[in-house]
């Protein structure tokens, strides 16, 4: 079966740039997170879908992100626009659903780097 | 609140020694789920182990194990006879009730295994 999908892999652009992050997550799973992951500040939950909708934004660090689930199989991540502090990597992860804890399993992640 | 720490930062062995990861966490719930995920040189996270706060029995998985002990708040990973791609970093995650599903993680902890 299909893991969690996303692109691109790489990314690089310059400041000012919008940039936008796809995912798409395992067939029949309810849950989706979106991760950023840098040297100084570990892997950060940034914002989380339950059934396409947004449960919970508090990681979220500017209001340059937005986080879009339009359907159940395909969510976006958009930073508008882009710094040179966004520069990380950025995963996607998807469960089975919520309150059962399944575990969450990750995208290969794209690598963003703003110049 | 909820806190993991994993207080190693990098551990280096030859291959075919055994090397034991610690992780310690906080909660307050009496209801809670523990995890631990693999990040190898290539980037992505790969789960590893799930385990509820009311099941306390030791689980092994071919070279890995897991030892929780809840008098003391531990979750630990060792990894027997350790080979060259066990080589990566090792996070330690918690869930509770007041957010299911969404993963608190520790800083992790590279391992490095030479030949």
């Amino acid at each position: 079966d299909a893991g969690v999908i996303q692109s691109p892999r790489h990314e690089v652009t310059e400041m000012g740039q919008e940039v936008t992050l796809r995912c798409k997550p395992i067939s029949g799973h309810n849950s989706l997170f979106w991760y950023r992951q840098t040297m100084m500040r570990g892997l950060e939950l940034l914002i989380y879908f339950n059934n396409n909708v947004p449960i919970d934004d508090s990681g979220m660090p500017e209001d340059r992100f937005s986080a879009k689930m339009p359907n159940a199989s395909f969510s976006t991540l958009k930073i508008q626009p882009s710094e040179p502090r966004d520069s990380a990597v950025y995963f996607c992860a998807s469960s089975l659903g919520l309150r059962s804890n399944q575990p969450q399993h990750f995208g290969d992640g794209t690598r963003l780097s703003i110049l | 609140a909820q806190k993991v720490t994993q207080a190693q930062t990098e551990i280096s062995v030859v291959e075919k020694e055994d090397v034991t990861l610690d992780c310690v966490y906080e909660t307050r719930d009496t209801t809670y789920y523990l995890f631990w995920y693999k990040q190898p040189p290539s980037g992505e996270l790969v789960f590893l182990i799930r385990r509820n706060s009311f099941d306390e029995q030791n689980e092994i998985s071919g070279r890995y194990s897991w030892n929780f002990q809840k008098s003391t708040s531990s979750f630990n990973f060792t990894i027997t006879a350790s080979q060259v791609v066990d080589s990566a970093v090792y996070f330690c995650a918690l869930s509770g009730p007041d957010s299911w599903g969404k993963l608190q993680f520790g800083a992790g902890t590279q391992v490095v295994v030479t030949p």
